[in-house]
């Protein structure tokens, strides 16, 4: 069935740095792929998204490339800043299963001053 | 414009009672799902309906069950709570069930069973 595979965390960052997260992709059929963002006490917010392949979603300097040869969808960001502290969730929407979503574990993020 | 409302905002409940959770939609939006989050897990996709109608189920037990009334609104019930039906239970809403529609996620129920 469909699945992600989420990069585990604790992911713990200072300021300014690099932000990679890792996300690979089980599915049938052409998947849509997601990365949404749980701030503390809230739900889900769509971060971006891609729909076919090679497309590259981007957001609030947050970006990720469907890649279909690797099955992935990594997320990154090249300055994280303390208001990124939150988790990170990839999720796929399969055309198969109408649009209803799979989700990874999730990977919490905090950036230190 | 109001996003998707849930209520109640947390609830707490013992072992083997019922519970009910409340969804509305976006205005305009038909279709609702319902997740249930565990603590540091992802949603999880429990029912999705369009139209009034079960359009999918997550592997779920029978105990979970939910409908979806004349005016999209939603309802998701639980039976004979167990502890392991803590969690954060998510409600999103779109326009229909296509793979291109959106989903926008309320910002869901903090079920607490003792």
């Amino acid at each position: 069935g469909d699945s992600v595979t989420q990069m585990e965390g604790p992911v713990t960052l200072s300021e300014e740095a690099f932000l990679t997260i890792n996300c690979t992709y089980t599915a049938t059929g052409y998947p849509s792929l997601f990365w949404y963002v749980q701030y503390p006490g809230e739900g889900l917010q769509l971060l971006l998204k891609a729909t076919k392949a090679d497309d590259k979603g981007s957001n609030k300097g947050f970006e990720a490339t469907y890649r279909k040869e690797t099955t992935s969808f990594h997320l990154e960001k090249g300055s994280v800043q303390v208001s990124d502290s939150a988790v990170y969730f990839c999720a796929l929407r399969s055309s198969n299963t109408g649009n209803q979503f799979y989700f990874g574990t999730g990977t919490s993020l905090t950036v230190i001053p | 414009d109001a996003g998707v409302t849930q209520s109640p905002t947390h609830l707490i409940k013992t072992r083997g009672q019922q519970v009910t959770l409340r969804c509305s939609p976006i205005s305009g939006h038909k279709s609702v799902s319902w997740y249930q989050q565990v603590l540091g897990q992802g949603p999880q996709f429990i029912f999705q309906y369009y139209e009034k109608e079960e359009r999918g189920r997550g592997n779920f037990p029978d105990r979970f069950s939910a409908r979806q009334f004349p005016n999209y609104s939603s309802e998701l019930n639980v039976n004979a709570l167990l502890l392991g039906d803590s969690a954060l239970y998510l409600c999103a809403s779109s326009l229909a069930v296509r793979a291109y529609n959106e989903q926008f996620f309320g910002p869901g129920t903090r079920l607490t069973v003792l």
